[in-house]
């Protein structure tokens, strides 16, 4: 099994443009995590999927995060328009149960900086 | 690499002793913890957990302690080894909400 697969690794832009973190979780999961990772706030939950359906995204931070699970095998979290404060590391988890943080298995994380 | 850790707090010990990272959280409700290693390049990695109506819990080479009276949890780490070097970070939940701890920087030293 590949894993929790994101792309891209690294991404750099400018302020005020579109940014799209992308995740294909382990197959056969039916939770979908993003997280945020930053120094000052360590990680954070976002928002969450369950069979491709939103049910939390009380951590989304503004109207300017969205987040889409067209499918059971793809993710986006989208950023318009970026900030430089939303540089950060993302990572997508994904789990086969339930929200469990034990049934939890990360990505390699996407590190955005936005200039 | 994916991590942050630029400027944690920093544990340096020599290879074969034990490691202490100490974690202190902040909602007496919390009913279960976790411990996380992240290394470089790579995400949080479940290590060992432990409930609220237990106060030690033993894996392999590592121990969590959790003193719920002063909402404090440990992880040792026995026998430090080179691949124990990353970053370990404590989260602490209650039902489905969850709040992760800032992180130590372990470097074993040879």
């Amino acid at each position: 099994d590949a894993g929790v697969i994101q792309s891209p690794r690294h991404e750099v832009t400018e302020m005020g443009q579109e940014v799209t973190l992308r995740c294909k979780p382990i197959s056969g999961h039916d939770y979908l995590f993003w997280y945020r990772q930053t120094m000052m706030r360590g990680l954070e939950l976002l928002i969450y999927f369950n069979n491709n359906v939103p049910i939390d995204d009380s951590g989304m931070p503004e109207d300017r995060f969205s987040a889409k699970m067209p499918n059971a095998s793809f993710s986006t979290l989208k950023i318009q328009p970026s900030e430089p404060r939303d540089s950060a590391v993302y990572f997508c988890a994904s789990s086969l149960a339930g929200v469990r943080l034990n049934e939890q298995f990360f990505g390699p994380g996407t590190r955005l900086t936005v200039l | 690499g994916e991590s942050v850790g630029l400027h944690l707090p920093t544990l340096s010990v020599q290879e074969g002793d034990n490691s202490i990272i100490n974690c202190a959280y902040s909602n007496s409700a919390s009913d279960y913890f976790i411990w996380y290693k992240q290394e470089s390049g790579k995400g949080p990695q479940f290590i060992i957990d432990i409930r609220s109506n237990m106060d030690k819990r033993q894996g392999q080479r590592v121990t969590v302690l959790l003193n719920k009276t002063v909402k404090h949890l440990s992880l040792q780490i026995a026998a430090t080894q080179p691949g124990d070097s990353a970053v370990y970070f404590c989260a602490e939940s209650h039902g489905q909400n969850f709040v992760f701890g800032p992180g130590t920087r372990l470097s074993a030293l040879p």
